[in-house]
């Protein structure tokens, strides 16, 4: 069975420094795998998604993410965190049954500060 | 607006009642979920329609019951409340085509909370 791991639960970064939320996934096949954000009260939208084709994903926002298949990783970056980057980030692969069954992470809650 | 909507945005209720949550999407997708988020905001899928075919169905007390009228429609029932209902419910839709597509994207909804008193 597929499954993600974020590794931190919490991560506080300074305003115009860069940001790192990192994932590990476990699948016995080649994943589709996705970033969402969750800012308060909202619902999930998605960042990025990695489907096979480029490692190298540009998501919304100025964030990417790289598909490391020999780390089994999808770590989220962004090279200058805004204020507005606050908010909880989900890793997400894509199960393989064929009806598109997401499962998530845990969630990594980001903090900003000025 | 382009959307997944979804009422209300907050119910509170008491136990063993039976409640209600809509959702609508005029995105033109084909398929439609609820997910639940417990208060670890840990988020779990419940159910998922296709074109009004339920087509997964996770380990849900049977007093969650989906309904789809249409394509573009998935309400939620939910019997006999219990505190453990408290979470926040999602509704997503997704294009998803062909019999294996793993990688549409879902669209949220603003979620409904559920407080179970």
């Amino acid at each position: 069975a597929q499954s993600v791991t974020q590794l931190d639960s919490h991560v506080s970064v300074s305003e115009g420094t860069p940001v790192l939320l990192r994932c590990n996934y476990s699948s016995s096949y080649s994943p589709s795998l996705f970033w969402y954000v969750q800012h308060p009260n909202k619902g999930l939208q998605l960042l990025l998604k990695y489907t096979s084709a480029a490692t190298l994903v540009k998501g919304i926002n100025g964030f990417e993410a790289e598909f490391k298949k020999s780390e089994t990783s999808f770590h989220l970056t962004k090279p200058s965190a805004h204020m507005s980057d606050a908010a909880e980030y989900f890793c997400v692969v894509s199960d393989s049954d064929g009806y598109n069954k997401l499962i998530f992470g845990a969630g990594t809650r980001l903090a900003v500060h000025p | 607006d382009t959307a997944v909507s979804q009422t209300p945005k907050y119910l509170v209720t008491q136990m063993g009642n039976d409640k209600s949550i809509k959702c609508e999407q005029n995105l033109g997708h084909d398929t439609m979920y609820w997910y639940k988020q417990d208060s670890k905001k840990f988020l779990k899928i419940m159910f998922s329609y296709n074109n009004k075919e339920l087509i997964i169905n996770e380990t849900v007390p049977n007093r969650f019951s989906p309904k789809s009228p249409d394509k573009a429609h998935l309400n939620l029932h939910i019997n006999s409340l219990e505190l453990g209902d408290s979470a926040v419910y999602f509704c997503a839709s997704s294009q998803v085509t062909g019999t294996a597509n793993y990688n549409s994207p879902l669209h949220f909804g603003n979620g409904t909370r559920l407080t179970v008193t």
